[in-house]
């Protein structure tokens, strides 16, 4: 099992252009989610799903979209990359909602210019 | 709204050494306590997950309680390795069936010198 895997690992933008960051899962889990660790902070949810078909926000979602057309991808959009968003950013995977061990990927670390 | 705070914030002892980081979280209602490890340019990775009803649960050198009348927890680790340099986080789960439920601290930051 491959787990959770993220690409890119490293990305620069510049302000205003858009970027799609990759995240899957080989565990069949139903819940993935994605969060922005920035210096100083803890981890802030930016967006969820709970299956197929199902996103919803999370506590920092303005500037992101997400979908999730199968259960083993979970991609994050950035529809117009600003110097804010500068941050490294984790995909996580897990079988439920709060439940049961939480699987992250190895982190996409992003530069807004 | 649901807090979880950890102290210290940074922490560096010697190789071999023992040491307890702590965690105070107020988490409503509550459904779980979970300890990730962080390692320097890497993803969390869970240690323990403990529920209302457990007071200690271990992986090998680390050792959490859970103290749920008071609200904290700790995380201890015995006979410390420079591979247990990382940022040991702290995160509470609600079970109030909003977005993922979990609520994460800061993280302490823990070196180990040789």
């Amino acid at each position: 099992n491959a787990g959770v895997t993220q690409t890119p690992k490293f990305q620069v933008l510049k302000t205003g252009q858009s970027m799609t960051l990759q995240c899957a899962q080989d565990m069949n889990h139903e819940y993935m989610s994605w969060y922005r660790q920035d210096p100083g902070m803890g981890l802030r949810l930016i967006h969820y799903s709970v299956g197929a078909g199902i996103t919803d926000q999370g506590e920092v979602p303005n500037g992101y979209n997400v979908s999730r057309s199968t259960t083993e991808d979970f991609p994050l959009r950035l529809l117009s990359a600003a110097p804010s968003q500068t941050s490294v950013y984790f995909c996580a995977s897990n079988q439920g909602l709060g439940v049961g061990e939480q699987f992250f990927g190895p982190g996409t670390r992003l530069t807004v210019l | 709204k649901n807090q979880v705070e950890q102290s210290p914030q940074s922490l560096i002892i010697l190789e071999g050494k023992n040491c307890t980081l702590q965690c105070n979280y107020t988490v409503s209602p509550f459904s779980n306590l979970r300890w990730y490890k962080q390692d320097t340019g890497r993803g969390p990775v869970s240690l323990t997950i403990m529920t209302f009803s457990e007071n200690t649960k271990s992986n090998g050198r680390y050792t959490a309680t859970l103290d749920a009348d008071t609200k904290q927890s700790s995380l201890h680790i015995t006979a410390s390795q420079l591979s247990d340099s990382a940022s040991y986080i702290c995160v509470g789960t609600d079970s109030g069936g909003g977005a993922d439920g979990l609520t994460f601290g800061k993280g302490t930051h823990l070196i180990i010198q040789p």
